[in-house]
């Protein structure tokens, strides 16, 4: 079975500073990974994800995730954040074999001006 | 094209009572998901369909809670007698049978247990 654990359910930042939200995940296959979004009232959105080949993967708005197997890990970054970035992020993991998918617990993020 | 839909969006019931939750996916998904998030915590797996068969159930919480998806299109979720502490927010995600792919999620059902 897979799990993930988002580290840090609360992050914050000021305006233009460095966002990094980590994931790290555990399954005895290689996994798919995702992260999703979730804004305030909507419902969860696909900001990017990993399957196969470059494991540095970029997304909308500005984000990009790197995948590293030695880890374990799917951090997901940003140079700068907006104020519009305040949101909710999970991320995510799907094996192949059963097209399970389980979620971390999720990490807030503010974005202070 | 139409999202994954839920209804309702809302529901306060009594301790006690039974309610049920409805999932449209997006027509073709194969892969139907269930999942809880209480209190702003993790959205907890509830279980999963490939059509119309139950890939997982490890999640669901106890025999209270029954799922189905007769005929591998909607599904609902039925909650007999329903207890507080099954208050939370029940997501529906639906996916291609490509595990590789985007899954796409409702909005949402907000459950209140009074």
């Amino acid at each position: 079975a897979q799990s993930v654990t988002q580290l840090g359910s609360h992050v914050s930042v000021s305006e233009g500073a460095l966002v990094l939200l980590r994931c790290n995940y555990s399954s005895s296959v290689p996994p798919y990974l995702f992260w999703y979004v979730q804004y305030p009232n909507q419902g969860l959105q696909l900001l990017l994800k990993y399957t196969t080949g470059a494991t540095l993967v970029k997304g909308i708005n500005g984000f990009e995730a790197e995948f590293k197997k030695s880890e374990t890990s799917f951090h997901l970054t940003k140079p700068s954040a907006h104020m519009s970035d305040a949101a909710e992020y999970f991320c995510a993991v799907t094996l192949a074999s059963n097209n399970d998918m389980r979620f971390g617990a999720g990490t807030r993020l503010t974005v202070k001006p | 094209e139409a999202g994954v839909t839920q209804f309702p969006s809302h529901s306060v019931i009594e301790k006690g009572q039974t309610v049920t939750l409805r999932c449209d996916p997006i027509s073709g998904h194969d892969n139907l998901y269930w999942y809880r998030r209480v209190m702003g915590k993790e959205i907890k797996f509830l279980l999963h369909f490939v059509k119309e068969s139950k890939q997982d159930e490890s999640g669901m919480p106890n025999n209270r809670f029954l799922a189905e998806r007769t005929g591998g299109t909607y599904s609902t979720l039925k909650v007999q007698p329903a207890e507080l502490e099954d208050s939370g927010v029940y997501f529906c995600a639906s996916r291609t049978e490509l595990p590789n792919t985007e899954a796409f999620f409702g909005q949402g059902t907000r459950l209140t247990v009074v």
